[in-house]
């Protein structure tokens, strides 16, 4: 099946810093979601981007599909942004429309 | 409008038991996906149902079972409990099962086996 990888595994920043997270996969995309995980466990939608480039307020992502990877920005970080961001996607050659989910990348942001 | 909801928000079981975890899409959705996510991993996908009909099913044992109603709400069912069950259970609700749907997710429900 699909493989997907992020990076870093953890980031510790303070805040107002700027960070760049990255979702590598192993193949072709029909679906590629970025989630924010809270302290409590629910995924928090933040862009829905198989492709192209995204912008909400402090946070901005883009998917290269031909070349297997997508980034999530996100500028002058604060305290609340703390918590695990998720990369999901699912493939064409998935069952339905199950998502494959990366490790994730710990975010830290110390005040 | 309301979200996704799932019932309980936390559990906590005696390995050997029976549990029963439940969940509302979206109103809407037709769609309901249920994922399993131990500590420290990303979630990992246990069935998807799609107009009461199992549409994928990952690589879990057959004590794990699911269905779906005619309201579009779902059951996720789990028969002798192991303590390596002990994890977050995630349901998601997406309009249909076009390729590419966007997924919407509860909050969970954290269960503890003892």
């Amino acid at each position: 099946g699909i493989q997907v990888e992020q990076s870093p595994p953890d980031l510790i920043l303070q805040e107002g810093a700027n960070s760049t997270l990255r979702c590598n996969f192993s193949d072709s995309v029909n679906n590629l979601q970025w989630f924010h995980q809270n302290p409590w466990g629910q995924l928090i939608n933040l862009f829905y981007i198989p492709s192209g480039t995204k912008q909400n307020g402090r946070l901005s992502a883009t998917t290269v599909a031909t070349e297997r990877y997508s980034l999530l920005y996100i500028s002058s970080s604060q305290t609340t942004d703390s918590g695990v961001y998720f990369c999901a996607v699912s493939s064409p050659n998935n069952a339905g429309n199950m998502l494959t989910f990366g490790g994730g990348t710990r975010l830290m942001v110390k005040p | 409008d309301a979200g996704v909801t799932q019932s309980p928000t936390h559990l906590i079981k005696t390995r050997g038991q029976h549990v029963t975890l439940r969940c509302s899409p979206i109103s809407g959705h037709k769609s309901v996906s249920w994922y399993q996510q131990v500590l420290g991993q990303g979630p990992q996908f246990i069935f998807q149902y799609y107009e009461k009909e199992e549409r994928g099913r990952g690589n879990f044992p057959d004590r794990f079972s699911a269905r779906q109603f005619p309201n579009y709400s779902s059951e996720l069912n789990v028969n002798a409990l192991l303590l390596g069950d002990s994890a977050l259970y995630l349901c998601a609700s997406s309009l249909h099962m076009v390729i590419g749907t966007e997924a919407f997710f509860g909050q969970g429900t954290r269960l503890t086996v003892v």
